[in-house]
């Protein structure tokens, strides 16, 4: 069974730091694009950025472009995001996402965890 | 980035009541066109793809159609555990873009 376990999230000032983690079990990890998500509460849901099997391509949003970084350790079946130069706009749920199905062309997010809190406030 | 655009934001509907929800493209793409179901406190579950093919382990009574910029998730009869947000989402590419969600409410 695939479980997707987002960690992580805190309280953060504006300006400040965090790094996410997602811990990948039930499936080979590194035959996987992985994807990180976002919904600001109350809100809709907004696709945050995205890594190959191999880390060899990556894709981010407009809006995290420059100050997120995603990653993963395929020994450690992890997916990372790091979050500098946040902004109360940042703040949100995050999710960790699989697709359907193995390989970099693979675009529909079927698996997801149950995210971890990002707030960023003074 | 292709927009989505969802409507309506709300919709007051009954148990057995049909329901269309309606989401416009900003452009054309092919058929990499999503729905997804996301009750209070759960993350989002995914119920078409492919604008037209249900999910495993979907009911029946949901069903997806459309091509071009519009398109439409329609459940037949609506049920209590349908009460839920709805969210469209184009995956044509890595910059998959979702529309801004419908709740159905009682």
């Amino acid at each position: 069974e695939v479980h997707l376990v987002e960690s992580g999230g805190n309280l953060v000032k504006p300006g400040g730091s965090l790094r996410l983690s997602c811990a990948a079990s039930g499936f080979t990890f590194s035959d996987y694009n992985m994807n990180w998500v976002r919904q600001v509460p109350g809100r809709g849901l907004e696709w945050v950025a995205s890594i190959s099997g191999s880390s060899s391509h990556i894709y981010y949003a407009d809006s995290v472009k420059g100050r997120f970084t995603i990653s993963r350790d395929n020994a450690k079946n992890s997916l990372y995001l790091q979050m500098n130069s946040l902004r109360v706009e940042d703040t949100a749920l995050y999710y960790c996402a699989r697709p359907d199905c193995s390989g970099d062309d693979c675009l529909l997010l079927l698996y997801w965890g149950q995210g971890t809190v990002v707030t960023v406030s003074s | 980035d292709i927009q989505m655009t969802q409507s309506p934001s709300t919709l007051s509907a009954s148990v057995g009541d049909r329901v269309t929800i309606t989401c416009r493209a900003s452009q054309s793409f092919s058929t990499w066109l999503a729905w997804y179901q996301q009750s209070p406190g759960k993350a989002p579950k995914l119920l078409i793809h492919l604008t037209s093919t249900l999910a495993s382990g979907v009911p029946s009574r949901f069903s997806g159609s459309g091509s071009g910029t519009e398109f439409t998730l329609t459940i037949s009869s609506l049920q209590p555990d349908d009460f839920a947000t709805y969210y469209c989402q184009q995956y044509n590419s890595y910059y998959r873009t979702f529309g801004q969600g419908t709740k159905v409410e009682l």
